[in-house]
């Protein structure tokens, strides 16, 4: 089993519409937890990171679960410049061993 | 802005023959970091930096080195390249969320597209 899952997509939406993406960890020991945004041949720049009390940053919600160990990432009134790739990024140990997920792809349609 | 540069941004090589890429940072940032990125894989350490002259081993470290002689230049080696080092290579700086955050993030360079024929 990986450490750190996502659903690749592409999760094709159209514009206005809400998605979310889920990512499931597998160390119930990791201690942050992140979202990045990378377009297409881009790098990964942090969106936000994941609070246990759940965090809201604009249309952009991030929940946690440690009981069933996932994140989530919601988007509401989905924009086209929304339009990329999300990865799933959890911190286990020490500040070094960071993992992330393959990506999950988003295009949002007119 | 992290003030992260990387070089080269393209580089095609043949195998066999060694390709060194640079980062250089502008923050004075302790820690710094190489990861490489393949379709299926996501992004992978392959060395980190906590400090001049102190690197350690990531996850696939296997046919790289590292050195750090400065504060604001981390080198990637690939003594002799092979095609499964074909990808794309990130270097990512730590620093903090923000000034009320305790998360340490990463910030990353544009990254370097290598193409080992």
């Amino acid at each position: 089993r990986k450490e750190v899952e996502q659903d690749p997509g592409p999760f094709n939406v159209p514009e206005g519409a809400t998605v979310a993406f889920n990512c499931t960890y597998s160390n119930s020991a990791s201690q942050s937890f992140f979202w990045y945004r990378q377009d297409c041949r881009k790098e990964p720049k942090l969106l936000m990171s994941v609070y246990s009390s759940g965090n809201e940053d604009g249309r952009f919600t991030a929940q946690l679960n440690r009981a069933s160990q996932y994140i989530s990432l919601l988007i509401r009134d989905s924009k086209l410049s929304d339009s990329a790739t999300y990865l799933c990024v959890v911190l286990t140990g020490g500040g070094n061993k960071l993992t992330f997920g393959t990506g999950t792809q988003l295009k949002v349609e007119l | 802005d992290a003030g992260i540069t990387q070089s080269p941004r393209h580089k095609v090589t043949e195998t066999g023959t060694p390709v060194t890429l640079r980062c250089h940072q502008t923050e004075n940032h302790r820690y710094m970091y190489w990861y490489r990125q393949d379709p299926g894989h996501g992004l992978r350490l392959i060395h980190y930096s906590y400090g001049v002259k102190d690197t350690d081993k990531g996850e696939v470290s296997d046919g790289y080195s590292v050195s750090r002689s400065k504060t604001e230049d981390f080198l990637l080696t690939l003594e002799s390249a092979t095609s499964s080092q074909t990808s794309v290579y990130f270097c990512a700086i730590r620093e903090r969320a923000g000034l009320d955050s305790g998360a340490n993030v990463l910030t990353f360079g544009a990254g370097s597209r290598l193409t080992v024929l």
